[in-house]
């Protein structure tokens, strides 16, 4: 069964300090890996597509890569406005459904 | 451009009750999908629409069905509510496989009571 699971599930630093999500996948045939930004109440916000190992995407303090059983998304000297939900999802094989982990939480303090 | 719309943003509805909720996509994208969203989780696939047909259904009841117009607007329907349908209501669209991305709406907020 596929299956995507997220680590921490909460994670509080302190403006400027630096840390990696973590986002391990099991399915038949990645089609692709994204990674989303929620804030509370709203729809989830789109930041990267990875579609294989190796691949690496950048945007402002985010850096997100993949490798063949997981992916990492990085955050560089982290600002209080960076604080969210960061989802992981997978599509795979013939399916065109992302599965979704439960997220991490990301608390910066100021 | 207008992103994608939901409607209503909030429902508060009482079980045995039914409920459609509304979106629009971004202009171009042909394709929409639904996801339910319980606090606390990921989203989990409903449905996905494409070019008014069906591409694909998740492990929910008969009671959820849905719709694509030919303007590529999608309804959601949920029959016979129950208290654990109570969640944020997720609409999506894409050009097509979605391999792309997926734009989401902001939710439509389902209470049941």
């Amino acid at each position: 069964e596929d299956q995507v699971t997220q680590s921490p599930e909460a994670l509080r630093l302190q403006e400027g300090e630096s840390s990696s999500l973590n986002c391990s996948y099991t399915v038949s045939g990645l089609r692709g890996l994204f990674w989303y930004r929620q804030d509370p109440g709203k729809g989830p916000e789109f930041l990267f597509t990875l579609y294989s190992a190796g691949e690496e995407k950048e945007k402002e303090r985010l850096k997100a890569t993949l490798t063949k059983k997981e992916s990492f998304l990085h955050i560089t000297a982290p600002k209080p406005e960076d604080s969210a939900t960061y989802l992981c999802a997978v599509q795979a094989g013939s399916n065109y459904q992302l599965i979704w982990g439960a997220g991490t939480k990301l608390i910066i303090k100021p | 451009d207008a992103g994608v719309t939901q409607s209503p943003t909030h429902l508060i509805k009482t079980r045995g009750q039914h409920v459609t909720l509304r979106c629009s996509p971004i202009s171009g994208h042909k394709s929409v999908s639904w996801y339910q969203q319980v606090l606390g989780q990921g989203p989990q696939f409903i449905f996905q629409y494409y070019e008014k047909e069906e591409r694909g259904r998740g492990n929910f009841p008969d009671r959820f069905s849905a719709r694509q117009f030919p303007n590529y607007s999608s309804e959601l329907n949920v029959n016979a509510l129950l208290l654990g349908d109570s969640a944020l209501y997720l609409c999506a669209s894409s050009l097509a496989s979605g391999s792309e991305g997926y734009t989401f709406g902001s939710g439509t907020r389902l209470t049941v009571v």
